[in-house]
């Protein structure tokens, strides 16, 4: 059964700092992975989408790799800006189903 | 383009009462996904239509709740009776699905439901 866990559950770092956030899951045999954003009582933004027979995808900021031998995936934020304060999600295509992490909440300190 | 509509965003009920949540996917997405999110967890699937059929309603607790997507477009998802433990915020949401996998999914912003 595939599981998924992120690790930390919150995060706070100053301004200006690059981070890396960690999504990490059992079963190997994915169809893609995706990281979402939610602000606080909002739904959930689609931020990339990873195809398991990519390595990384990129988008301004962002970048997500995925190693699927290991079961990893992490976000990398540069430059990070208050702005980027959010809950970060992944979710793991398996089995036609999405199988979610519990998510990273992401406090950026001006 | 549009994005995924959902109604009402906020609703307060007592326990026992029913509510019905709508939601509008984005046009010509063949996918729709009700999600149940507590507070500090991910979202949990609760049903998955692939136009007006169900894919997967595995967890969808059947004696209370129950949904329908009407001609393949919107859906409605109600529960009844209500329970303390189904406050929670509802998410809809939807893909395109061409292909293999469930594809980029689109969420509405959620109805939250607070049951007293």
């Amino acid at each position: 059964k595939q599981e998924v866990t992120q690790i930390p559950a919150a995060l706070s770092v100053p301004e200006g700092e690059n981070l890396v956030l960690n999504c990490s899951f059992t079963d190997s045999a994915i169809y893609n992975l995706q990281w979402f954003r939610q602000d606080p009582g909002k739904g959930l933004t689609s931020l990339l989408l990873i195809q398991s027979s990519q390595r990384e995808q990129t988008s301004g900021r962002l970048n997500a790799s995925l190693d699927k031998s290991s079961g990893r995936s992490t976000l990398y934020i540069a430059a990070s800006q208050p702005g980027d304060s959010a809950t970060y999600l992944c979710a793991v295509d398996s089995n036609y189903q999405l199988i979610w992490g519990a998510g990273t909440k992401l406090i950026i300190k001006p | 383009e549009a994005g995924v509509a959902q109604s009402p965003r906020y609703k307060i009920i007592e326990k026992r009462q029913s509510v019905a949540f709508w939601c509008n996917p984005i046009s010509g997405h063949a996918t729709l996904y009700w999600y149940q999110q507590i507070l500090g967890q991910g979202p949990k699937l609760l049903i998955q239509f692939q136009n007006n059929g169900v894919v997967d309603d595995s967890q969808l607790p059947k004696d209370r709740f129950s949904a329908e997507r009407l001609k393949g477009v919107d859906s409605t998802l109600k529960i009844q009776p209500a329970k303390l433990e189904d406050s929670a915020v509802y998410l809809c949401a939807s893909s395109f699905r061409g292909g293999r996998g469930t594809g980029e999914l689109f969420f509405g912003e959620g109805s939250r439901l607070t049951v007293l």
